[in-house]
């Protein structure tokens, strides 16, 4: 079973950075893309970027990609996002997918909640 | 960036009525189409991919079509199970913008 699970939200204070995980098992985590999604309370989904399986290949949305990284290491099944200097709009859950182009598996998503 | 104009923003229909939500794309997007479900309080699930693929374990009463840029999701049957927020996604050039959704809500 395909399984993705986030981790490391919660509330940070405005301009302080945030580093997401997401922990993949149930398939060969190094042979797919990966990416990430983020919803803002009440709103809808906004493409974040996605890695390829070696790294090689990153994609960002332009207004994120001065602000977000996402990395991976496939000896540990795992999908980053390291956000920084946040702001309250980034308020929002956040979610890994699994697939380039198309997500065919999402996890359940990590809220992260940008207040002082 | 390519733009997908959804429509429309909100749906209200019948059990068993068919029910058509559309996507426009700002620019040719071949079959990198796809759409996804969202129920309430739920991640997203994938149903349709390549504009016209039915996604593994969904039912056949959904299915994709393409018109040159203009896409379409079709229920054929609405069940109360599908009430929920649908939202395309283009996947030609990154970034891969999504729709801004549709609400389908039960008449």
């Amino acid at each position: 079973e395909v399984k993705l699970v986030e981790s490391g939200g919660g509330l940070v204070q405005p301009g302080r950075s945030l580093k997401l995980s997401c922990a993949a098992s149930g398939f060969s985590f190094n042979d797919y893309w990966m990416g990430w999604v983020r919803q803002a309370p009440g709103k809808g989904l906004e493409w974040i970027g996605e890695i390829n399986q070696d790294s090689s290949t990153i994609n960002y949305t332009p207004s994120l990609k001065d602000k977000f990284t996402i990395s991976r290491d496939n000896a540990q099944n795992t999908l980053y996002l390291q956000m920084s200097k946040l702001g309250s709009e980034d308020t929002a859950i956040y979610y890994c997918a699994r697939g380039g182009g198309f997500f065919d598996y999402w996890g359940q998503g990590v809220m992260v909640t940008v207040s002082s | 960036d390519i733009q997908m104009t959804q429509s429309p923003a909100s749906l209200s229909a019948s059990l068993e009525e068919i029910v058509t939500i559309t996507c426009q794309a700002s620019q040719d997007i071949g079959n990198w189409l796809a759409w996804y479900q969202q129920k309430p309080g739920k991640s997203p699930q994938l149903l349709i991919y390549g504009a016209t693929s039915l996604a593994d374990g969904v039912p056949s009463r959904f299915s994709g079509s393409r018109s040159g840029t203009q896409y379409s999701l079709k229920i054929s049957r609405l069940q109360v199970e599908d009430i929920g927020i649908y939202y395309c996604q283009q996947a030609s050039s990154a970034p891969n913008t999504f729709g801004a959704g549709t609400k389908l809500e039960l008449k």
